[in-house]
């Protein structure tokens, strides 16, 4: 496609479900990355895959949140019993090589997640 | 810690009306600087790159500065447009390591009023 996707755009969970986000990237892009954005501040880095190896994951906030990206194309966050405190934007983003220092990232529109 | 520090928080000016947003950053050792627009509701996009050689870019009406020796950078909108509302980020990457090195700033939010 043109861009990343991410779906849903809008999720509202009741506290405790689980969800899961899923991340389209930018054909043949090596490197995928999920940011957790809350209101008002920048991107926080989650978790970080180079092709289906998940390379860094020293950002998930705790044990309930899992990422995964199988096959090296699409990749899925889910958070398990969600807590009202995950509320926030959810990023992905691609890059188009896993060691050039000056490749861009390209960011989806997020997903907003509302827990209640 | 890598840190960068924005400033201001935000800001509100008159179409037509230049302005300059500042980054201060911590990160070492560095290897390059973005600035990233990000429009409400919508992922940030890049807007310019600042390598450790480089003083000045511009980028149509966006002219980025940087000053490695006091690790600071600045972002200029020339004649701003109500199509510049947005957040402002600063992100810089250190080098070596992972490619997940990148340390972001909070931003700063634009308003551009007629």
């Amino acid at each position: 496609g043109a861009g990343v996707s991410q779906s849903p755009r809008y999720k509202v969970a009741k506290r405790g479900q689980d969800v899961a986000l899923r991340c389209d990237p930018i054909s043949g892009h090596v490197s995928l990355f999920w940011y957790q954005q809350a209101l008002g501040q920048g991107p926080e880095f989650l978790t970080y895959f180079q092709n289906e190896a998940q390379l860094d994951k020293s950002g998930l906030p705790s044990d309930r949140f899992f990422a995964e990206r199988p096959e090296g194309s699409v990749s899925t966050l889910k958070i398990q019993r969600t807590q009202q405190e995950d509320s926030a934007v959810y990023l992905c983003a691609s890059s188009l090589v896993a060691t050039e220092a000056w490749s861009p990232l390209h960011f989806g529109n997020g997903t907003r997640l509302t827990v209640t | 810690k890598n840190q960068v520090e924005q400033s201001p928080q935000s800001l509100i000016i008159l179409e037509g009306k230049n302005c300059t947003l500042q980054c201060n950053y911590t990160v070492s050792p560095f290897s390059n600087l973005r600035w990233y627009k990000q429009d409400t509701g919508r992922g940030p996009v890049s807007l310019t790159i600042m390598t450790f050689s480089e003083n000045t870019k511009s980028n149509g009406r966006y002219t980025a500065t940087l000053d490695a020796d006091t690790k600071q950078s600045s972002l200029h909108i020339t004649a701003s447009q109500l199509s510049d509302s947005a957040s402002y980020i600063c992100v810089v990457r250190s080098r070596g390591g992972t490619a997940s090195k990148l340390t972001f700033g909070t931003g700063t939010r634009l308003q551009v009023t007629l």
